[in-house]
């Protein structure tokens, strides 16, 4: 069981380019997050959804985008990169009932 | 809204000395609260948690007890390892969450000298 999957690991970007975090689930979860971890500031949400089909904006959304074609995958768009979304990303997953989230092992993206 | 706020870190204690690590939250109603752990190089994971005021959640010799006197949910332990090094985390998700959006404190970093 693998979890939540997250790829790439590490990524370096320049500004202005885009790229896009793919994020995974085997667990057949509704819910999915999206939240960056900057240091000292614990995580801020930036996009969930409830379902196939279905997302919403957290608290920081600006320069990101988010689709929900399947269950299994959520991936996480940045289409201009700026220094400002250096961060580390962590995907998460859970569903109704459990009030516990999976976290994937993270993205580390910097933007030079 | 909804805030948790934790005990500034970094926190360096030896082997086998007494930690607490101090949350107080804000909320309306009675949220569930949580702590989760993150090692270093990987995402967080559930520590422990409770749903209701005066729960008591507990894992891997962890502790901590929801107050809703004090709307506090302080983190415990007896005796503490190197390997319970790690980045700890206090969250909550209000009541009525039909989302399961957790709010999630800063974060406090435990280092455990041997």
């Amino acid at each position: 069981n693998a979890g939540v999957t997250q790829t790439p690991k590490f990524r370096i970007l320049k500004i202005g380019q885009s790229m896009t975090l793919q994020c995974a689930q085997d667990m057949n979860h509704n819910y999915m997050y999206w939240y960056r971890q900057d240091p000292g500031m614990g995580l801020k949400l930036i996009y969930y959804s409830v379902g196939a089909g279905i997302t919403d904006k957290g608290e920081v959304p600006n320069g990101y985008n988010v689709s929900r074609s399947t269950t299994e995958d959520f991936p996480l768009r940045l289409e201009l990169a700026a220094p400002s979304q250096t961060s580390v990303y962590f995907c998460a997953s859970t569903a109704p009932g459990v009030e516990k989230l999976f976290f994937g092992s993270g993205t580390q993206l910097s933007v030079l | 809204g909804d805030s948790v706020t934790q005990m500034e870190g970094p926190v360096t204690l030896s082997e086998e000395a007494f930690l607490t690590i101090n949350c107080t939250y804000t909320a309306t109603g009675y949220p569930s609260l949580f702590w989760y752990v993150q090692y270093p190089g990987e995402g967080l994971q559930l520590l422990l948690k409770a749903t209701k005021a005066d729960d008591k959640g507990s894992n891997k010799g962890f502790e901590a007890t929801y107050r809703k006197e004090t709307t506090s949910f302080h983190l415990e332990k007896g005796s503490v390892q190197v390997s319970d090094s790690a980045v700890y985390f206090c969250a909550l998700i209000p009541i009525q969450a039909g989302s399961y959006q957790l709010t999630f404190g800063k974060g406090t970093k435990l280092s455990v000298i041997p």
